[in-house]
């Protein structure tokens, strides 16, 4: 059992690249969560997917786009990447929404 | 805004009860009390809920107050791999946005 993956964990872009995060889960959960952790601070909601087939936006949406690929697997799409998105993001994954949510180990994404 | 005031940080020595504190003054009735930690930059980890009765489970207890505007997460014999930060949240257990504040840093002393 692999709980919550995420990949890549670590990746460096250049301004105004793109790329997608993939966060994957074997728990058999119906919801899954994107956040970011900034340096000395807590988690930020970015988009958070309650069931397969619907997507919400969080607290920081503005910047990223989310897919709901199916029951296990939950991407974050960077279209064109700025400094201030330089953080930690960690997946998340909740047997509903009224659960308490378990975390992957984060991707470290620094964009210069 | 979070809806919870922790202490930024707190110390305890390795092997006492650490006793972490939590205020939520405006916490609504239906508004369940979380704990998480974060151990060094790994994804947070739940530690336990509860929402008027004090619960307990194999990590930690959790003691509310009778008026539910505070309530504290002990950790009965810390240990060092207990260093961490640990997050307190009013959450109300329905489609709605968990807010994480910037927690309690506790350092357990050797």
């Amino acid at each position: 059992n692999a709980g919550v993956t995420q990949t890549p964990k670590f990746q460096v872009l250049k301004t105004g690249q793109s790329m997608t995060l993939q966060c994957a889960q074997d728990m058999n959960h119906n919801s899954m969560y994107w956040y970011r952790q900034d340096p000395g601070m807590g988690l930020r909601l970015i988009y958070y997917s309650a069931s397969e087939g619907t997507t919400d936006k969080g607290e920081v949406p503005n910047g990223y786009n989310v897919s709901r690929l199916n029951k296990r697997e939950f991407s974050l799409r960077l279209e064109s990447a700025a400094p201030s998105q330089t953080s930690v993001y960690f997946c998340a994954t909740a047997l509903t929404s009224s659960y308490e949510q378990y975390f992957g180990p984060g991707t470290r994404l620094t964009v210069t | 805004d979070a809806k919870t005031t922790q202490p930024p940080s707190m110390d305890c020595a390795e092997g006492r009860a650490a006793n972490l504190p939590c205020n939520h003054s405006t916490i609504s009735g239906n508004e369940y009390v979380y704990w998480y930690r974060q151990i060094h930059s790994q994804g947070p980890q739940y530690i336990i809920h509860g929402l008027k009765n004090n619960e307990t489970n194999e990590m930690a207890s959790l003691i509310i107050t009778e008026d539910r505007k505070s309530s504290t997460l002990i950790l009965p014999h810390a240990t060092l791999r207990d260093t961490a930060v640990y997050y307190c949240i009013a959450w109300a257990n329905r489609d709605d946005k968990i807010i994480f504040g910037k927690g309690t840093r506790l350092h357990i002393l050797p």
